[in-house]
């Protein structure tokens, strides 16, 4: 099955820095990779997510990229505000029914002003 | 209108008991899914269901049993309680294609 690999577990920046955080797949049949925030104490959430015929989308401060030859993809975010310390999850996917996400063991992104 | 609601939010209970939790989605998707999230943050899969029909069961203790009545309902049972068992759970529904699941609030549950 499916494994994903995030890295780092942990980022601290300073405000307006950039944050750059990186995961592996296994599975070569993964096509869809999305990334999730999760504050304390609430559900995860979409930010952003990339298909597996797409290298790269950028949605404001946020853009991920995807490399499917080397099965690896990126979340990348600029000019970081205190509002983006949370947990990041990256997770893969195939896009068949009842496929499910499998996610990253998330990083904790501490943007400090 | 929640999309995908979960109870109850807070469950404690002690060891050996056993309890539930529901999961609702009024969103017509046809997937379902319980994830466990432990103290770590880790976000692991245990079960899916499309359409009512066991597509996925991780290497879960059967101890926790998962029912779907209806393709909106994916409910989860589990027997025994124990003290490993606390963790928050979350239920998801997803839609087919390259699409986002949406999660429930989560339901944390403390064995003592």
């Amino acid at each position: 099955g499916e494994n994903v690999e995030q890295h780092p577990s942990t980022l601290s920046v300073q405000e307006g820095d950039s944050a750059v955080i990186k995961c592996t797949y296994s599975d070569s049949a993964s096509n869809y990779f999305p990334w999730y925030k999760q504050e304390l104490g609430k559900r995860p959430q979409l930010i952003i997510d990339i298909r597996s015929n797409v290298g790269e989308k950028k949605d404001q401060r946020i853009a991920v990229t995807l490399n499917k030859t080397a099965k690896h993809f990126s979340l990348h975010i600029t000019e970081t505000q205190p509002e983006d310390s949370a947990v990041y999850f990256c997770a893969a996917s195939r896009i068949q029914a009842g496929t499910a996400l499998i996610f990253g063991k998330g990083t904790t992104l501490s943007v400090s002003s | 209108d929640t999309a995908v609601s979960q109870t109850p939010k807070y469950l404690v209970t002690q060891m050996g008991n056993d309890k539930s939790i529901k999961c609702e989605q009024n969103l017509g998707h046809d997937t379902m899914y319980w994830y466990k999230q432990d103290s770590k943050k880790f976000l692991k899969i245990m079960f899916s269901y499309n359409n009512k029909e066991l597509i996925i069961n991780e290497t879960v203790p059967n101890r926790f049993s998962p029912k779907s009545p209806d393709k909106a309902h994916l409910n989860l049972h589990i027997n025994s309680l124990e003290l490993g068992d606390s963790a928050v759970y979350f239920c998801a529904s997803r839609p087919l294609g390259y699409t986002e699941a949406f999660f429930g609030q989560g339901t944390r549950l403390t064995v003592v």
